[in-house]
């Protein structure tokens, strides 16, 4: 059974708009998140992260949502540009483990049209 | 400084074989963790080692093991290869296990195809 789900294989951006990518998750005890960026033929490459003691982190363009009572967390990307276009993993994990075992999402396909 | 380096890059084997996948971390680096990448279940979590022991382990069955070396390099091991183990392993380092602030790096992975 999926722990984190990004239910939204792919999204579509106009550049210069705003990009928002979804996660849930089911297991109460994840309370550290983290998003990822996946060039084609490239490792994940971190991008931001949030703990649950915050509802939000910023950094630059980039901006991500924690909603614990839903189980539901979302980064927002504004404005989008088209090397944004990637694939974007959400991942979780608990403080009972440590950061080597998180839990991925199965990516969604971020696609910015100039 | 020099990322997380991977080999080989790509590798053919057949059923039943045994591969041997190497990773070296970053330096200064000492806990390096291996997923496995496939379509259908995305990323998943293989193990981690941190100074030469294993400290996690996923949902893997016992064909695939790993080991660490003194010098932070860590090896991967998948014995008796089934179709369904072809798939892109990626390994990732960071500077301590356990912290969960701790930036985790990806190295590109090692595409495994098993014919």
């Amino acid at each position: 059974d999926q722990q984190v789900k990004q239910n939204s294989p792919s999204l579509s951006v106009q550049e210069g708009r705003i990009s928002i990518l979804n996660c849930d998750y089911t297991n109460s005890m994840f309370d550290y998140f983290l998003w990822y960026k996946k060039y084609p033929a490239e490792g994940p490459t971190f991008l931001i992260s949030i703990s649950s003691i915050k509802d939000k982190n910023e950094d630059g363009r980039f901006t991500v949502f924690l909603n614990k009572s839903a189980k539901h967390l979302s980064l927002h990307i504004v404005p989008s540009q088209p090397g944004d276009s990637a694939v974007y993993f959400c991942a979780a994990s608990d403080y009972g483990g440590s950061q080597g075992n998180l839990i991925f999402g199965k990516g969604t396909k971020l696609s910015v049209k100039p | 400084k020099a990322g997380v380096t991977q080999t080989p890059r790509y590798l053919i084997k057949t059923r039943g074989q045994q591969v041997t996948l190497s990773c070296s971390p970053i330096s200064g680096h000492r806990s390096v963790s291996w997923y496995q990448q496939t379509p259908g279940q995305g990323l998943q979590f293989l193990f981690e080692y941190f100074s030469e022991t294993q400290r996690n382990k996923g949902n893997f069955p016992g064909r695939f093991s790993g080991r660490q070396f003194s010098n932070s390099r860590s090896e991967m091991n998948v014995s008796t290869l089934e179709l369904g183990d072809s798939a892109l392993y990626l390994c990732a380092s960071s500077r301590t296990s356990g912290g969960l602030t701790d930036t985790q790096y990806f190295g590109p992975g090692t595409r495994l195809t098993v014919l």
